[in-house]
């Protein structure tokens, strides 16, 4: 069976302080995509990075940063520096050779001024 | 490029009425989804369509919920009859043959009363 998880269901902190979401996932294919949503209050998903189980490089975009480790099925996402516009819910999602999407059950992320 | 278009962004209806939600796809994105969001929750997804094809609608409450993409482009989603518990966020998706990426509409936002 395939599962995400996102244990942290709200995170408040202040503006510019750095924060981490977490995200543990399991699936018993060898082939998988893993990806984060953001969805700020005007409703719509959207994408900000795709990884494939081959690849565990991590990457930088900016303020954002993701650590995908396949040793403790993990793909966790660090804001560096947070802003006020980074608030919103996100979301991590899980997709299988199985061509189906399963997401998390999202982590809300309020950055005070 | 212009995004998923959705309409309508709002909609209130009363239990036992029938309700259908528009989506227009990114242009050429073969693979087309309904997902469901219920408030607090991830998208889960009804129903998957490749060209005008079902893929997955395991999910999909056929006793009420009803989807076609008749043209293999635009598709429309119906709930009939409605019931409380359908009030949620229905999003639609599509992607390309390639990426496994999904693109997001903005949603429509279902109040059952």
């Amino acid at each position: 069976a395939q599962k995400v998880t996102q244990a942290q269901t709200e995170i408040s902190v202040v503006e510019k302080e750095d924060v981490t979401l977490d995200c543990v996932y399991e699936t018993r294919d060898t082939t998988y995509y893993l990806f984060w949503y953001k969805q700020p209050p005007s409703g719509e998903l959207v994408f900000l990075i795709r990884r494939n189980s081959f690849d565990e490089q991590n990457e930088i975009s900016g303020r954002y940063s993701w650590n995908f480790q396949k040793s403790t099925s993990s793909f966790n996402f660090t804001i560096t520096a947070s802003q006020v516009v980074d608030s919103a819910v996100y979301f991590c999602a899980l997709y299988s050779s199985a061509s189906k999407i399963i997401f998390g059950s999202g982590t809300r992320l309020s950055i005070r001024p | 490029e212009a995004g998923v278009a959705q309409s309508p962004r709002y909609k209130i209806i009363e239990k036992r009425q029938s309700v259908a939600f528009w989506c227009n796809p990114i242009s050429g994105h073969a693979t087309l989804y309904w997902y469901q969001q219920i408030l607090g929750q991830g998208p889960k997804l009804l129903i998957q369509f490749q060209n005008n094809g079902v893929v997955d609608d395991s999910q999909l409450p056929k006793d009420r919920f009803s989807a076609e993409r008749l043209k293999g482009v635009d598709s429309t989603l119906k709930i009939q009859p409605a019931k409380l518990e359908d009030s949620a966020v229905y999003l639609c998706a599509s992607r390309s043959t390639g990426p496994e990426t999904q693109y997001f509409g903005p949603g429509t936002r279902l109040l059952v009363l």
